[in-house]
């Protein structure tokens, strides 16, 4: 079965402290990896794919194919960054509908 | 930008009433999905619609449930006979193509069934 997981649904963190953002995933044949990122009243919006292999706003997040994680680091937390953060995959392959399965979300504060 | 639009924002239905929710994707967008987020829980995949027809479906989606794409524009999601637990935020989402991977989200409809 399909499952991503997210251990902390609340992360607080004292702004330009380093920030990490846990994300483990299971499944049996090839994933693709992401982050969504769902800033106050706005709508969700995708911050970065482990396949692009970029920094988005400081953010990175590599794929461990072999502790299956996908964990989401920044070096210095800014406040602008609180937001509820969604890992989340989706199949890789002839058979993908796009479908995206979602972790539980963590919530991450930054505080001043 | 092109956005992902939705309506209504709220919808307050009462149970065994029928509820249509409402999309438009992006325009050149061809693959469209519904996504559901019970309060305190995590986003759930509901549909994927792809060349007018569904491409897969969760258990969640059962007869209840049903979308359609009438007009090439609009992406509905129709509940026949609303139960209490289908109240949740209904995100609707809309993608260029797979290799693209990038969905963009509608801002959601919470449903409230009373």
């Amino acid at each position: 079965a399909q499952r991503v997981t997210q251990p902390e649904k609340l992360l607080s963190v004292f702004k330009g402290a380093p920030v990490e953002l846990k994300c483990n995933y299971s499944y049996s044949g090839s994933p693709e990896l992401f982050w969504y990122v769902q800033y106050s009243r706005q709508r969700l919006q995708l911050l970065l794919r482990h396949i692009s292999r970029e920094s988005i706003k400081g953010f990175t997040a590599d794929l461990n194919k072999g502790e299956t994680s996908f964990h989401l680091k920044k070096p210095f937390a800014q406040e602008e960054d609180s937001a509820m953060y969604y890992c989340a995959l989706t199949r890789h392959g002839s058979s993908n509908t796009g479908k995206l399965i979602f972790g539980q979300g963590t919530t991450l504060q930054v505080k001043p | 930008e092109p956005e992902v639009t939705q309506t209504p924002s709220h919808q307050v239905t009462q149970m065994g009433q029928e509820v249509i929710l409402r999309c438009v994707p992006i325009s050149n967008h061809l693959y469209f999905y519904w996504y559901r987020q019970i309060l305190g829980q995590k986003v759930e995949f509901l549909v994927s619609f792809y060349n007018n027809e569904i491409s897969e479906k969760s258990e969640i989606f059962d007869d209840q449930f049903s979308v359609e794409r009438p007009d090439g524009s609009n992406f509905t999601l129709k509940i026949r006979s609303t139960k209490l637990e289908d109240s949740a935020m209904y995100f609707c989402a809309s993608l260029q193509g797979v290799d693209r991977h990038e969905q963009y989200f509608g801002p959601g409809t919470r449903l409230t069934v009373t």
